[in-house]
């Protein structure tokens, strides 16, 4: 299994309040993005990163930020906690083969989020 | 944008063969790939299709036609522990486009 880690794994918040979700990998992989999944929608793309300091919107960026100081740290932050963020997030690695592009993307374990 | 279509739930009996549809629309294509996951769990990686044809994986094969903007996951042979929502995913550049899912269910 690819070593990929998440932080915390679940977590309870009130609304108006920060919170940051950390995901940690192993693998030295290049490529990191940040999901949600709710019921009915599947996983959506929330930010992505391609390297140290480079970092792109996803399909529902709205109200989150992402940081990557360090090769094998994802920050995910929601500067201030809505009930629409109640969500299972998930954290995903790459490793884009040039030739190919077979993006085979390995799956953190997740973390239940909680906004009352 | 890219949107994808799959069925929302399909159910099949233990020992049987299932097919689980994708059609998708993108702005750019390299590849359709195929995510397990069970409850609770997170996705796992299952099969990538960058041509036409089909690939081959033990009980589990993937189709895709890019003509045709479809594909297909088929599971052969079914066991309850393939009970488990599947995904299709477009590869249309350095991020992958999930579908909604589709739940199977597996029954005795």
């Amino acid at each position: 299994d690819a070593g990929i880690t998440q932080s915390p794994r679940h977590k309870v918040t009130e609304t108006g309040t920060p919170v940051t979700l950390r995901c940690h990998q192993t693998e030295n992989h290049r490529y990191m993005y940040w999901y949600r999944q709710d019921p009915g929608h599947g996983l959506r793309l929330i930010h992505y990163s391609y390297g140290v300091k480079d970092t792109d919107k996803g399909e529902v960026s709205d109200g989150y930020s992402v940081s990557r100081s360090k090769t094998e740290d994802f920050l995910l932050t929601l500067e201030s906690a809505t009930s629409s963020q109640t969500s299972v997030y998930f954290c995903a690695i790459s490793s884009i083969q040039g030739q190919g592009r077979h993006n085979e993307q390995f799956f953190g374990p997740g973390t239940r989020l909680t906004v009352l | 944008g890219q949107s994808l279509e799959q069925p929302s739930e399909v159910t099949a009996v233990e020992g049987a063969i299932v097919q689980i549809n994708c059609t998708y629309q993108t702005s750019g294509f390299y590849g359709l790939s195929w995510y397990q996951q069970h409850d609770g769990g997170a996705p796992t990686f299952l099969s990538y299709n960058a041509l036409d044809g089909l690939e081959e994986t033990g009980r589990f094969s993937s189709f895709l036609s890019r003509s045709d903007s479809y594909g297909y996951l088929l599971l052969q042979e079914l066991q309850m522990k393939d009970s488990a929502s599947y995904f299709c995913a477009v590869d249309a550049g350095n991020m992958l486009t999930f579908g909604g899912g589709t739940r199977l269910m597996v029954k005795p």
